[in-house]
């Protein structure tokens, strides 16, 4: 079974400074994905970036970027020049790689990171 | 384009009743997965349906179900409800095939069980 770590429980910024969130992971899995997900008050979740394991280059979105460190199972997220509107939880979720169509697309998540944008 | 909507959105029910929650995926998804989020805590896996078919389950007990429709959309159903119960409930789909490992949410359920 696969579990996922944040042990930063809530953080803060200021407006356009630079933050970085935390997750390790734990898993026998050799081909795996990564992601951190997004969830405003809204509730909805939102995928904010994707790492395939197999790759070694870092994925970035815009503002977003991760640090993704297979041999010590770590996959950190920073966001670059904080905005207001990033103020949320964060979760950090595995999921393993399943060849086309078959099997179960399940994500395992953390326990989330509270982030407070602060003007 | 609609995104995955949930309905309904907030629901309150009484230890031992029964309840239906009810997704629509994103046209042209085939895959549907039900989530369970107690709060303060992460989502937690209950099934995977692809095709009409169950792909996965969690570790829940057999008092929760679904079902996949032929226009993909689905149905969680929870019988004897427990005070344990009352959480969020998120509904996600996917592509089949390449892709779909990204999961895209609903906005969830609010089920409160007094």
């Amino acid at each position: 079974a696969q579990t996922v770590t944040q042990s930063q429980p809530e953080m803060s910024v200021q407006e356009a400074e630079t933050v970085t969130l935390s997750c390790t992971y734990d898993t026998s899995e050799s081909n795996y994905y990564l992601f951190w997900y997004k969830q405003p008050p809204s509730r909805q979740m939102i995928l904010v970036i994707r790492q395939e394991a197999y790759k070694q280059q870092n994925a970035t979105e815009n503002r977003f970027s991760v640090n993704f460190q297979k041999a010590a199972k770590s996959f950190s997220l920073k966001i670059s020049d904080s905005q207001l509107g990033d103020t949320a939880m964060y979760f950090c979720a595995f999921m393993k790689h399943r060849r086309s169509g078959a099997g179960s697309y399940q994500l395992t998540f953390g326990k989330g990171t509270k982030l407070s944008v602060i003007p | 384009d609609a995104g995955v909507t949930q309905s309904p959105t907030h629901l309150i029910k009484t230890r031992g009743q029964q309840v239906t929650l009810r997704c629509s995926p994103i046209s042209g998804h085939k895959s549907v997965s039900w989530y369970q989020q107690v709060l303060g805590q992460g989502p937690q896996f209950i099934f995977q349906y692809y095709e009409k078919e169950e792909r996965g389950r969690g570790n829940f007990p057999d008092r929760f179900s679904a079902r996949q429709f032929p226009n993909y959309s689905s149905e969680l159903n929870v019988n004897a409800l427990l005070l344990g119960d009352s959480a969020l409930y998120l509904c996600a789909s996917s592509l089949a095939g390449q892709g779909g490992e990204k999961l895209f949410f609903g906005s969830g359920t609010q089920l409160s069980v007094l």
